[in-house]
């Protein structure tokens, strides 16, 4: 079945690192990977995401970068601040659902 | 605030009883999303709507669930007889259907069932 899978669960960086998390996903048609960070007692918000005809997006900090081939994508934060302190997931959308995959999640702590 | 909102954020019931929640979509949104999110996971998919039609749900939805969307804005979740595997947070999400290229979901602040 349907499967993505986040690596690592737990990562600590100092301040001013950069952070790199890593999914893979099982559904080759999948063709939407959306990237969410949930801080403690909230919903998860939509952070970037990227489609399947494209390699790599950028949002200031953050970027995302896509391998169709290997079927993984990786979201990379630069100049980490401890406000992204979160609790960051991945997910994947398969081509004939609108339903999102999602990773079991990434505990980042940035130390100040 | 015009995001996605849930009733009632939290939820202590007594196994064995029924509970329903309540999620209203960014105005607009055509597309309300159910999911549940346990403790150290991801959230997990239950079922959508497109306006007041129900297209899919998960195999995890069993037949105490059931999910309504009357009017193609608001949805409420049902859970009857409930059992302490249903404690966990309930998530809401909607997007717009703009498009066949519009896959945006856009999360509540999830209505956390405690079931004793």
């Amino acid at each position: 079945g349907e499967n993505v899978e986040q690596h690592p669960s737990t990562l600590s960086v100092q301040e001013g690192d950069s952070a790199v998390i890593k999914c893979t996903y099982s559904d080759s048609a999948s063709n939407y990977f959306p990237w969410y960070k949930q801080e403690l007692g909230k919903g998860p918000q939509l952070i970037i995401d990227i489609r399947s005809n494209v390699g790599e997006k950028k949002d200031q900090r953050i970027a995302v970068t896509l391998n169709k081939t290997a079927k993984h994508f990786s979201l990379h934060i630069t100049e980490t601040q401890p406000e992204d302190s979160a609790v960051y997931f991945c997910a994947a959308k398969g081509d004939s659902s609108y339903k999102l995959i999602f990773g079991s999640g990434t505990r980042l702590l940035v130390r100040p | 605030d015009t995001g996605v909102s849930q009733d009632p954020r939290h939820k202590i019931t007594k196994r064995g009883q029924n509970v329903t929640f309540r999620c209203d979509p960014i105005s607009e949104h055509n597309r309300l999303y159910w999911y549940r999110q346990t403790l150290g996971q991801g959230p997990e998919f239950l079922t959508y709507f497109q306006n007041e039609a129900q297209l899919e749900k998960s195999r995890l939805l069993s037949d105490r669930f059931s999910a309504e969307r009357p009017k193609g804005s608001f949805s409420t979740l049902e859970i009857q007889r409930t059992e302490q595997g249903d404690s966990a947070m309930y998530l809401c999400a909607s997007s717009l259907n703009a498009n066949i290229l519009s896959y945006e979901q856009y999360f509540g602040p999830g209505t956390r069932l405690t079931v004793t």
